[in-house]
């Protein structure tokens, strides 16, 4: 069966900065989709960004990106120049190339920014 | 194009009552998954629906149902609540089944508590 794992209940970075938010996975597949999500206090789960295995290139989306390492089976998430409203949930998910949406998500690291 | 939207926000229901959920998808969308978040982990996920047939189960008893409309709106109910049923509880449509990758878009949610 599949893992996710995120060793960082909290996190807390200042405005302005870099953080890294952590986390790692198990499978036994070789065709998969990893993500992060990002859960405002307001609850609606939002799509930060997607990295598909098969693609060697880290996944960029304006200041979030991905440090995908498969072998390690490792998929963290940088957030340049945070922003107040960066301050969330942020869960790590998976899903399987197969033929469900099905999302298997770690137990979230709830990220501070401090003005 | 209107998003995902869940009713009602929230509901108290007592141990062994019945409980349904609603669940409108986003427009075009055939494809809903449910997923239930306890305080403090990550979503889980339920079932999947595509075309108004299940097709895909995560580790949920048989109290846990569901359906979708033709219109591709979509209903969890829940039997004989437990106190252990006590969760938000997310709903994400897409498209296409899950065959191949396509965005979830999540809704608010709907809190639950089990009295």
């Amino acid at each position: 069966a599949q893992t996710v794992t995120q060793s960082q209940p909290e996190m807390s970075v200042q405005e302005a900065e870099t953080v890294t938010l952590s986390c790692t996975y198990d499978t036994s597949e070789s065709d998969y989709y990893l993500f992060w999500y990002k859960q405002p206090p307001s609850r609606q789960m939002i799509l930060v960004i997607r990295q598909e295995a098969y693609k060697q290139q880290n996944a960029t989306e304006n200041r979030f990106s991905v440090n995908f390492q498969k072998a390690a089976k490792s998929f963290s998430l940088k957030i340049s120049d945070s922003q107040l409203g960066d301050a969330a949930m942020y869960f790590c998910a998976y899903r399987n190339g197969g033929a469900t949406n099905k999302l298997i998500f770690g137990t979230g690291t709830l990220l501070a920014v401090q003005p | 194009e209107t998003g995902v939207t869940q009713s009602p926000t929230h509901l108290i229901k007592t141990r062994g009552q019945q409980v349904t959920l609603r669940c409108s998808s986003q427009s075009g969308h055939n494809t809903v998954s449910w997923y239930q978040q306890a305080l403090g982990q990550g979503p889980q996920f339920i079932f999947q629906y595509y075309r108004e047939e299940e097709n895909g189960r995560g580790n949920f008893p048989p109290r846990f149902s569901g359906l979708q409309f033709p219109n591709y709106s979509s209903e969890l109910n829940v039997n004989a609540l437990e106190l252990d049923d006590s969760a938000l509880y997310l709903c994400a449509s897409s498209l296409g089944g899950g065959l191949s990758y396509n965005e979830q878009f999540f809704g608010p949610g709907t809190r639950l508590t089990v009295l």
